[in-house]
């Protein structure tokens, strides 16, 4: 079962580029995380997403920032018009569906990252 | 909403030695769990110990065990016989399981970066 995988691993952008980065969950993974690591900094969460659904995007910035995970192929971390400070590694992170009303435990299983360097 | 705080930036111990990583954190939530990760230099987030808040038993994976001091907020990491191995950086984690707008995401401290010298 391979695990999370991510591409590209290193993306560099222009000021003003779109980056898209990808996210590929574990095989019978139905739920998807993002998170940003700036420089020297721990993760900070972005978004919660389920297939065809954003649960929670309370950690995305509010302009230029967006997320999708669709009914088949992978979750998509879309950054338009990037500027110096998107630089940073972003993770994904996914686990297997939640049971609801039961307090109950689902590891997030992390990829390597994508690290993304704007110029 | 949650926070958490790891106040040792950086923490170096010798080969064989044991050290103790700290953690403090805060929330209203009253079911949790509290995590350690580790961060080698190839970034990868690798899970070391997982602790449920409503067990009083303090968890343990082989090298790796962890002091929960539920009232204190206190979730501290200590790792005996330290390898070269173990040289990364540390998070401690937060997640809530008792449901909410904040369930099931990590928050995560700012990160203590352990050197084991030879």
């Amino acid at each position: 079962n391979a695990g999370v995988m991510q591409n590209p691993r290193h993306l560099v952008r222009r000021r003003g580029q779109e980056a898209r980065l990808r996210c590929s969950p574990m095989k019978g993974h139905s739920h998807v995380y993002w998170y940003r690591q700036l420089p020297e900094e721990g993760l900070k969460f972005m978004v919660y997403l389920q297939k065809e659904n954003i649960i929670d995007e309370s950690g995305m910035p509010k302009e230029r920032f967006s997320a999708e995970f669709p009914k088949e192929g992978p979750s998509i971390l879309r950054i338009q018009q990037v500027v110096r400070g998107d630089s940073a590694a972003y993770f994904c992170a996914s686990s297997p569906r939640i049971l609801a009303g039961v307090e109950t435990y689902n590891e997030q299983f992390f990829g390597p990252g994508t690290r993304l360097t704007v110029l | 909403a949650q926070t958490v705080t790891q106040s040792q930036p950086e923490m170096s111990v010798q080969e064989a030695e044991t050290v103790t990583l700290s953690c403090t954190y805060d929330t209203s939530e009253s079911n949790y769990y509290l995590f350690w990760y580790k961060q080698p230099p190839s970034r990868q987030m690798i899970l070391v110990i997982r602790q449920e808040a409503y067990k009083q038993q303090n968890a343990t994976e082989n090298r790796f065990s962890v002091n929960f001091q539920k009232a204190a907020k206190s979730f501290s990491l200590k790792i005996s016989d330290s390898q070269l191995g173990d040289t990364a950086m540390y998070f401690c984690a937060f997640m809530n399981v008792g449901g909410g707008t904040s369930y099931g995401k990590l928050t995560f401290g700012q990160g203590t970066i352990l050197t084991v010298h030879p």
